[in-house]
C-alpha cells in the first residue's frame, strides 16, 4: 500500500525557516517524480516545486524560487522541503505528492495528509 | 489569479451530466496532457484523471476528461450527491513549473 507521511510543520516567524519531511512507502521511491503541493486557508492548490526520480532536475515556482530547495534522499526514501525567509503568504497546508512517472507531469496519483505551516509573529 | 483558468462554480440535478472547463494556453494545456483532481474540505485531493483522459483504477467511468488545444475538459454523468467537492485541473508548463486551476466548486442541488 502506498503511503506518504509528511511532518516538520508548524508556527514559524517571518524570516524563519522551516525543513518539511515526506517519508514514502509502498513504492520504488527512485522511479517516480515527486512534488510539493500547497493549499493556503480557503484556498486552491498551488504548485510549490518538483525533483524528478533520479533527483537530477529540480523546478520551483516563481513563488518560492530562490527561497525553497526540494531534495530526495533514496536511501530514506523520504522527500524534503527546505523553506527559507518564510512570509505570511507561505502560511499553507503542504502536501507531498508522487507523480505517476519518472517526470514532472503534475498527475499526482498519491497524496500525503499535508502538514500545517503558519507563518506568524 | 492562476495560470489555469476554471469557473468557480457549477451545480448539477442527481443524475444529470456536468462539465467542468478548464482554459490554459499554448505553454501548457497546448503542449502537455491534463490532469485532474477531486478534493472534498478538509482532506487531501484525489486524482481522476491523468493524461487528458486516463482514469486511475478505482475512479468510476461516470469521470471522464477530454482536451482540445488549450482547453480541457471533465464531464461527470450520472451526477451523484457524492461528488459533491472542488475539483482541479493541472498541467505542466514549459516554463518549467507546474500549474493549477483555480477550482470549481460543484454543488448538487
Amino acid at each position: 500500500e502506498v503511503q506518504m507521511v509528511e511532518s516538520g510543520g508548524g508556527l514559524a516567524q517571518p524570516g524563519g525557516s522551516l525543513r518539511l519531511s515526506c517519508v514514502a512507502s509502498g513504492f520504488t521511491f527512485s522511479n517516480y517524480a515527486m512534488s510539493w503541493v500547497r493549499q493556503a486557508p480557503g484556498k486552491g492548490l498551488e504548485w510549490v516545486a518538483g525533483i524528478s526520480g533520479s533527483g537530477g532536475s529540480r523546478y520551483y515556482a516563481d513563488s518560492v524560487k530562490g527561497r525553497c530547495t526540494i531534495s530526495r534522499d533514496k536511501s530514506k526514501n523520504t522527500l524534503y522541503l527546505q523553506v527559507n525567509s518564510l512570509r505570511a503568504e507561505d502560511t499553507a497546508i503542504y502536501y507531498c505528492s508522487k507523480d505517476v512517472g519518472t517526470y514532472n507531469d503534475v498527475h499526482f496519483d498519491y497524496w500525503g495528509q499535508g502538514t500545517l505551516v503558519a507563518v506568524s509573529s | 489569479q492562476s495560470v489555469l483558468t476554471q469557473a468557480p462554480s457549477a451545480s448539477g440535478t442527481p443524475g444529470q451530466r456536468v462539465t467542468i472547463s478548464c482554459s490554459g494556453s499554448s505553454s501548457n494545456i497546448g503542449v502537455n496532457t491534463v490532469s485532474w483532481y477531486q478534493q472534498v474540505p478538509g482532506t487531501a485531493p484525489k486524482l481522476l484523471i491523468y493524461s487528458n483522459n486516463q482514469r486511475p483504477s478505482g475512479v468510476p467511468d461516470r469521470f471522464s476528461g477530454s482536451k482540445s488545444g488549450t482547453s480541457a475538459s471533465l464531464a461527470i454523468s450520472g451526477l451523484q450527491s457524492e461528488d459533491e467537492a472542488d475539483y482541479y485541473c493541472a498541467a505542466w508548463d514549459d516554463s518549467l513549473n507546474g500549474v493549477f486551476g483555480g477550482g470549481t466548486k460543484l454543488t448538487v442541488l
